[in-house]
């Protein structure tokens, strides 16, 4: 069964700067795409970037990069230039191969505060 | 453009009562439709998906049924609610056939008391 974990509870930086959200996942799919989403206190859900499993090359979408590490099954975010409306919780999540049941599976989160 | 409409915003319901949340689409026709859970603090759980009109297959079983009873309608009810049923509930959609991230509606947010 597919898995994903989020190490990282919650992540405080000083707006401005680079940081790193951490995501590992478990599959026995050889192809399986792989998102990542925010959500404000609100609790609007929102799509930042994806990666399918067999491009090389990490997305980059505005200032969301990933960090896409195949053979250790883990797919970090990258936020650079951090704002203070950047403060959310990021959410990682899987979907196998198998499109028609859509099936995402999410990690638990990570809560991020930007400070000034 | 599609826009994705979900009602309530929110609900109070005692234990024990019926319930019935709606999620509508428009701007895309055949949409792959699906329903999430989130309980206070935690992570998303998919409960049911829809490829079409009058299809709908359970994930996870939390005694709640779902209906698609046009393209563009998704329903989520039961028809006696527990105390483990409060929680944010979000409706989603992707393109049939495609790898697209599910996009999510604004959710409905149910206490039962």
């Amino acid at each position: 069964a597919q898995k994903v974990t989020q190490t990282q509870t919650s992540i405080s930086v000083v707006e401005k700067t680079t940081v790193t959200m951490d995501c590992v996942y478990e599959t026995r799919d050889s192809s399986y795409f792989l998102f990542w989403y925010k959500q404000t206190a609100s609790g609007e859900i929102v799509f930042l970037i994806r990666q399918d499993s067999y491009k090389k090359e990490n997305a980059t979408v505005g200032h969301y990069s990933l960090n896409f590490q195949k053979p250790k099954s883990s797919i970090g975010l990258i936020i650079t230039a951090t704002q203070i409306e950047d403060s959310a919780v990021y959410f990682c999540a899987m979907r196998e191969g198998n499109t028609n049941t859509g099936k995402l599976t999410f990690g638990d989160g990570t809560v991020l505060t930007v400070k000034p | 453009a599609q826009t994705i409409h979900q009602w309530p915003v929110a609900e109070i319901k005692a234990v024990g009562s019926p319930l019935s949340l709606g999620c509508t689409i428009k701007g895309k026709s055949s949409p792959n439709l699906y329903w999430y859970w989130q309980a206070t603090g935690g992570t998303l759980q998919q409960l049911f998906y829809s490829i079409t009109v009058g299809q709908v297959e359970s994930v996870v079983q939390l005694n709640l049924s779902a209906s698609r009873p046009k393209d563009d309608q998704f329903i989520l009810s039961t028809e006696k609610l527990l105390l483990s049923h409060s929680g944010f509930y979000l409706c989603a959609w992707s393109l049939a056939g495609d790898n697209q991230a599910p996009l999510f509606g604004e959710g409905t947010r149910l206490s039962v008391l």
